[in-house]
């Protein structure tokens, strides 16, 4: 089945700090994976996705590498701001495996203080 | 461009009660997603739609939760006889197709039930 392994939290870093949320997934077939961002309050964004092997999703300064190899997809950022503050969500979808929807991992939350 | 509108954005029930949410896709997306947030949880997928027509329902429970989108008039999730189990934050996502196109998510409601 499709099912997505994510870093627990919450988590709390220093303006400035390096960020690594990870991100692991079982899927049959090929998943598109991405990364959604949600901050207090609100909806979900999404952040960067990946439609295939080695590709890298980027914006904002945040990255991340689809790594078919290791079936991960962490969501990394060189230097976090307090405006990154939000829970972190990595999903997948695979539509070739009968499955329209996308499946999310519990979520991280990110507190970065001054 | 309008995004996905959802209303009310906060919904008190009582139990017994009958809860209606509404959500109204992108303009051009004719493919709608309800999920449902529990507390400190990821967001668990519910049923996917299309106009007139249910495509997936197997997130959804069998009893109690109907949802509709009907030719003219914006997607509902309709909730009766509500039990305190069922407070989350109940998203809708739109999509262009069902195919590796993003999903654009709404702001959700927040359904308390007393």
């Amino acid at each position: 089945g499709n099912s997505v392994t994510q870093m627990e939290g919450p988590v709390t870093l220093s303006e400035e700090a390096f960020l690594t949320i990870n991100c692991t997934y079982t899927a049959t077939g090929y998943p598109s994976l991405f990364w959604y961002v949600q901050y207090p309050g609100e909806g979900l964004q999404l952040l960067l996705k990946a439609t295939k092997a080695d590709d890298k999703g980027s914006n904002k300064g945040f990255e991340a590498t689809y790594r078919k190899e290791t079936t991960s997809f962490h969501l990394e950022k060189g230097s976090v701001q307090v405006s990154d503050s939000a829970v972190y969500f990595c999903a997948l979808s695979a539509p070739q495996t009968g499955a329209n929807n996308l499946f999310f991992g519990t979520g991280t939350r990110l507190t970065v203080i001054p | 461009n309008a995004g996905v509108m959802q209303n009310p954005r906060h919904l008190v029930r009582r139990r017994g009660q009958e809860a209606r949410l509404r959500c109204s896709p992108m303009k051009g997306h004719s493919h709608v997603y309800w999920y449902r947030q529990l507390p400190e949880e990821g967001l668990k997928f519910m049923v996917y739609l299309q106009k007139e027509n249910i495509i997936d329902e197997s997130g959804m429970p069998k009893e109690r939760f109907s949802a509709e989108f009907p030719k003219e008039g914006p997607s509902i999730l309709r909730i009766q006889q509500v039990v305190r189990g069922d407070s989350a934050a109940y998203f809708c996502a739109s999509s262009i197709d069902s195919s590796y196109n993003e999903q654009f998510f709404g702001p959700g409601t927040r359904l308390t039930v007393l």
